[in-house]
């Protein structure tokens, strides 16, 4: 069983480009969250989806950033007209059907995106 | 809004030394708490996790420990090894099933050979 598969692993872009991350589930997991770490920082959340649905975007920037987790493929977390703030590691984590208790959440590698 | 801090913020140890690593939480009300281990440009690997009825969990020579009502867990490293070097990261759940995960900054362990 794959763990929690991201690509790009590295990712260059330009100043006003656009960078999409991809990110597939373990398998047999409905739930996938994308995070934020930047230099010398905490992984902070941004965003939550189960397939088609976004759950809590509540850490998402108002601007630019959108994510998708569509019925088939990867989800996606995109980046329009990226700034070199935006240069960090994206961290994308999955976990199980929701239950009662907390579930054990399970990260990739992450794409660390160099803007330049 | 909950706030998770990890101290120290580097630790550096000979081989060989328990330590403990110590994570605080402002929001005593939580559903789990989780650890991982994140080895510099590789993503995070989850060692341990704690319910928030249970007070502690072991694996091999790491052992969690939880106290939800003063807001403190703490991970438990006995006899170091030099491949125990990485950041660790403390995590905690706020509500019920897939609630995100809110973390600490980590702290970033050197066991020296």
């Amino acid at each position: 069983n794959a763990g929690v598969m991201q690509n790009p692993r590295h990712l260059v872009r330009r100043r006003g480009q656009e960078a999409r991350l991809r990110c597939s589930p373990m398998k047999g997991h409905s739930h996938v969250y994308w995070y934020r770490q930047l230099p010398e920082e905490g992984l902070k959340f941004m965003v939550y989806l189960q397939k088609e649905n976004i759950i809590d975007e509540s850490g998402m920037p108002k601007e630019r950033f959108s994510a998708e987790f569509p019925k088939e493929g990867p989800s996606i977390l995109r980046i329009q007209q990226v700034v070199r703030g935006d240069s960090a590691a994206y961290f994308c984590a999955s976990s199980p059907i929701r239950d009662r208790i907390g579930t054990e959440a399970f990260f990739g590698q992450g794409t660390r995106l160099t803007v330049v | 809004k909950q706030e998770v801090t990890q101290i120290p913020a580097a630790l550096s140890v000979p081989e060989g030394e328990n330590l403990v690593l110590n994570c605080s939480f402002t929001d005593s009300a939580i559903y789990n708490l989780q650890w991982f281990r994140q080895d510099p440009g590789k993503g995070l690997t989850s060692l341990l996790l704690i319910q928030s009825s249970q007070r502690e969990q072991t694996s091999g020579r790491l052992n969690a420990s939880l106290d939800k009502s003063s807001g403190r867990s703490t991970l438990y490293i006995a006899a170091s090894q030099p491949g125990d070097s990485a950041t660790y990261l403390c995590a905690v759940r706020q509500g019920p099933g897939n609630t995100p995960l809110v973390f600490g900054k980590g702290t970033r362990l050197s066991v020296i050979a």
